[in-house]
Parts: C-alpha cells; structure tokens; sequence
C-alpha cells in the first residue's frame, strides 16, 4: 500500500546552497507535520499543517525554513543558503483526521548533509 | 509544554527475558501517548497509544504499555523479547492543551542478544 513519500532519499548541499524537500502524504490525509532528527537525537518538531493552512510553524529555527502544501497534498520544505547545523534527516508525517488521537504515519526520511 | 523523557539511552536484555523501555511524560492538559520503533535509515512506525479508558494497552508485535498517571509514566513493555526487537524506540506524548503537537523523547536504544 502506498505510505508516505519523501523525495529525495539523500540531499548533499554546499553551504549557502537552497534545497527543497517534497512530502507526498497519503492520499486523503487532512494533517501534514515535518520533523527534523539529528543524528542520535528524538525528531523535533518543525511545522504543521492542516489541508492547505499551516497551523504551526513554532518549530522553524530560522526564517531560512519554509514549508508551503498549497493544495493540501504534496508539502515542500524549503531551506535557503543552507548551514553545516542544517545537518540531518527531515522526516514527514501525515494523520487522516486532525484530532489528537491519530497516530501519524511517517516516511523514511531525507537525509541531507550540508558540507 | 509537553515533555518527555526517556531515562536509558539503552537497555540490553536476552532473548526471551522481559523487557521494559521508560518513558515519563509532562503535560499541561490530558496526556494523548505514543510508542514509535526505528528501524535503521527508515521513518519512524507506530507500535501503540493510550488516549483514555484501560491503563494497559496492547500494541503491534506483542508490545504493550502501562499508563500510570500518578507516576506520570507510560513504560513500553514485551512479556519475552526477540532478537528481532533490537531497534531505536521513542515515547511521545500530545497534550490536550497544546493542540497537534508531538512532542518525541530522546529516544532509547533496545539490544536483544541471543
């Protein structure tokens, strides 16, 4: 069965570099998140979207982050003139329904290293 | 805010022996708990929750989780360990009054030796 997406597995950026991560939730599924895990570390909470309105962005560390999902599907995290700190697996989670109690599905990750 | 923590970076148990991962919690509102395991370069996959009702839950693989309220704690538990276990595991915990947010542990690190 079709689970969550990300692309790409593995993202290799010079410093200073933009990159763009894509989520391909799963199909029908209201809530969005994005965590960022570094390495040995718990994910950390990043944004959160509910469809197309982004409801929580409390975790972005800097305004060089920013996540759209314009059609409430597919969401993009976009990191401008990347850091060494930037460093570590993005990971993507979606939920069917927005209360509380629904676990999230989440996807296998992008590991992105900036050198 | 919510927090969690998991006191054991890693437990080491035999196969076939019990296992227990702790997790306590600290939240504002009502606590909504999860367990997730991690396999190697892999996301993160559901094993169990509590939201309300029975203390003692039931999850996949035959893992189950004490909810104890008091104690503010939600320890994963397996009655017979497997070497197939062996994996990253994370406690997370939602407060009612905080909204969506899951918030994760540092997570714990299971070794089953044979």
């Amino acid at each position: 069965g079709a689970g969550v997406s990300q692309s790409p597995r593995y993202k290799v950026a010079k410093r200073g570099q933009d990159v763009a991560l894509r989520c391909d939730p799963i199909s029908g599924h209201v809530s969005l998140f994005w965590y960022q895990q570094a390495l040995g570390q718990g994910p950390e909470f990043l944004t959160y979207f509910q469809n197309e309105a982004q409801l929580d962005k409390s975790g972005l560390p800097s305004d060089r982050f920013f996540a759209e999902r314009p059609e409430g599907s597919v969401s993009t995290l976009k990191i401008q003139r990347t850091q060494q700190e930037d460093s570590a697996v993005y990971l993507c989670a979606s939920s069917p329904t927005t209360g509380p109690n629904s676990p999230l599905h989440f996807g296998n990750g992008t590991r992105l290293t900036v050198t | 805010a919510q927090s969690v923590a998991q006191p054991e970076d890693q437990v080491n148990v035999a196969e076939g022996n019990p296992l227990t991962v702790k997790c306590t919690y600290s939240v504002s509102g009502n606590p909504y708990l999860f367990w997730y395991v991690q396999y190697p370069n892999r996301g993160l996959q559901f094993l169990l929750k509590y939201i309300t009702g029975d203390n003692l839950v039931k999850g996949s693989y035959g893992f189950e989780a004490e909810f104890n309220k008091s104690q503010t704690s939600f320890h994963l538990k397996k009655p017979s360990a497997l070497v197939s276990d062996s994996a990253l595991y994370f406690c997370a915990v939602r407060d009612s009054e905080y909204g969506n947010k899951l918030v994760f542990g540092a997570g714990t690190i299971l070794r089953v030796k044979s």
